[in-house]
């Protein structure tokens, strides 16, 4: 199974600025995806924004964007903008190219945005 | 278009009790996944099934059964609920064919006293 790693279990955001998130991941795969999922308080697990290995260029999806690194196993996730509706808690997860496209995730990172 | 839908919302047994939760999807998605959540563990797949008729097991399928009933369900059964089941439950389902995005269904709330 490939790990996950979410290093920071909590972070705290003003509105209006800017916060990071990390994650790095352990695998031996060439070709694989990576996401980013946000969990509000009502327990729906939703895609903010995800990666392909092979891309080069790093998503971006309005506010969200990432800096993937893959030499270094790194996928951070970058939210420019808080906003009160970014509190959550945020997953980052490893999925395999081929195969039964399963899903792992870190343990997660709860983002408090304040007003 | 519901999208993923779970049955219960909340659940509470005894140890020993037996029950089933419910999953389906109306995305005529061919792979269905159950996972639970836990606090400070993040989301672990416990079963999956990649097409109608074929399941497989996840990372912690030691105490759960499924059944994937047709192409629109999939059921994750407790045949003797422990405290240690006690957890949030989700159903997701996708198409990995067109897109490799897992939709997630609503969650179930179980515990096991």
């Amino acid at each position: 199974a490939q790990t996950v790693t979410q290093s920071q279990p909590e972070m705290s955001v003003q509105e209006a600025e800017t916060v990071t998130l990390s994650c790095t991941y352990d695998t031996s795969e060439s070709n694989y995806y990576l996401f980013w999922y946000k969990q509000p308080p009502s327990r729906q697990m939703i895609l903010v924004i995800r990666q392909e290995a092979y891309k080069q260029q790093n998503a971006t999806e309005n506010r969200f964007s990432v800096n993937f690194q893959k030499a270094a196993k790194s996928f951070s996730l970058k939210i420019s903008d808080s906003q009160l509706g970014d509190t959550a808690m945020y997953f980052c997860a490893f999925m395999k190219q081929g195969g039964d496209y399963k899903l792992s995730f870190g343990a997660g990172t709860t983002v408090t945005v304040r007003a | 278009n519901a999208g993923v839908t779970q049955t219960p919302k909340f659940q509470v047994l005894k140890t020993g009790q037996s029950m089933t939760l419910q999953c389906a999807q109306d995305m005529n998605h061919n792979s269905m996944y159950w996972y639970r959540q836990d606090p400070g563990m993040g989301l672990r797949l416990i079963y999956y099934s990649a097409s109608e008729g074929t399941t497989d097991k996840g990372e912690v399928p030691n105490g759960y059964n499924v059944s994937r009933l047709n192409k629109r369900e999939f059921s994750l059964r407790l045949e003797s609920a422990a405290p240690s089941q006690t957890s949030v439950y989700f159903c997701a389902s996708s198409e990995v064919s067109t897109s490799y995005e897992q939709y997630f269904g609503p969650g179930t709330r179980l515990t096991v006293t």
